[in-house]
């Protein structure tokens, strides 16, 4: 049973970059999606983007297209979410989450605390 | 970008009866957006209600349902108990793959 392993918190100072990691446990990829949700405190969830480890193939949400970069490890089972030119708004818990378009977003990380300071 | 509306709160007696939807200002939502709907309380990730608008998810209540009614996705909660106090979110897949989430709703059960 797939579960996803997420890297520890970070604290940055904005203008900065940070990249968290989630790694498979129990299983693997195999050929599914890996997408990346957003919470900022006391908001909603946004999806920000996903890739799909297998292929390599990536896709980002609009609002993130510059802001964004996602990449996969397959020899680590590991994918990364790279957020640059932080700023305070980018302050958020990051998930990881399996995506699968027929059983949604299945299987989910623990979440990763982000804070930027100015 | 698109949006995806929901309703920003609800309340509902314990033992009732409870309708989400989950809408697309620009158009209808269809099952070719495969809705799916999300549970999450506070400091915890997401859990996974419905996928493919109406079918539960493994471990989930069958007084969580699923459903495309009109231009809609909906979730029903029938015989709502006092844990089923959270926020939900439903998922749209929006093709070339692409999700999108609902704005969130807040379910207070009272």
């Amino acid at each position: 049973q797939l579960q996803l392993v997420q890297s520890g918190a970070e604290v940055k100072k904005a203008g900065s970059s940070v990249k968290v990691s989630c790694k498979a446990s129990a299983g693997s990829f195999g050929s599914h999606a890996i997408s990346w949700v957003r919470q900022a405190p006391g908001q909603g969830l946004e999806w920000m983007g996903e890739i799909i480890p297998y292929f390599g193939t990536t896709y980002y949400a609009q609002k993130f297209q510059a802001k964004v970069t996602i990449t996969a490890d397959r020899s680590t089972n590991t994918v990364y979410m790279g957020l640059g030119s932080l700023r305070s708004e980018d302050t958020a818990v990051y998930y990881c989450v399996r995506a699968q378009v027929f059983y949604g977003l299945d299987v989910w990380g623990q979440g990763t605390t982000v804070t930027v300071s100015s | 970008q698109t949006v995806v509306t929901q309703e920003p709160s609800l309340s509902v007696s314990p033992g009732g009866t409870v309708t989400l939807t989950c809408g697309l200002p620009s158009g209808s939502v269809s099952s070719s957006n495969y809705p799916s709907w999300y549970q999450q309380t506070p400091g915890q990730a997401p859990r996974t209600l419905i996928h493919n608008a109406n079918t539960r998810s493994s471990g989930v209540p069958d007084r969580f349902s699923g459903s495309i009614l009109g231009n809609k996705a909906a979730l029903t909660i029938t015989g709502a108990q006092s844990d089923d106090d959270s926020d939900y979110y439903c998922v749209l897949y929006m093709g070339n793959g692409i999700y999108v989430f609902g704005t969130g709703t807040k379910v207070t059960v009272l």
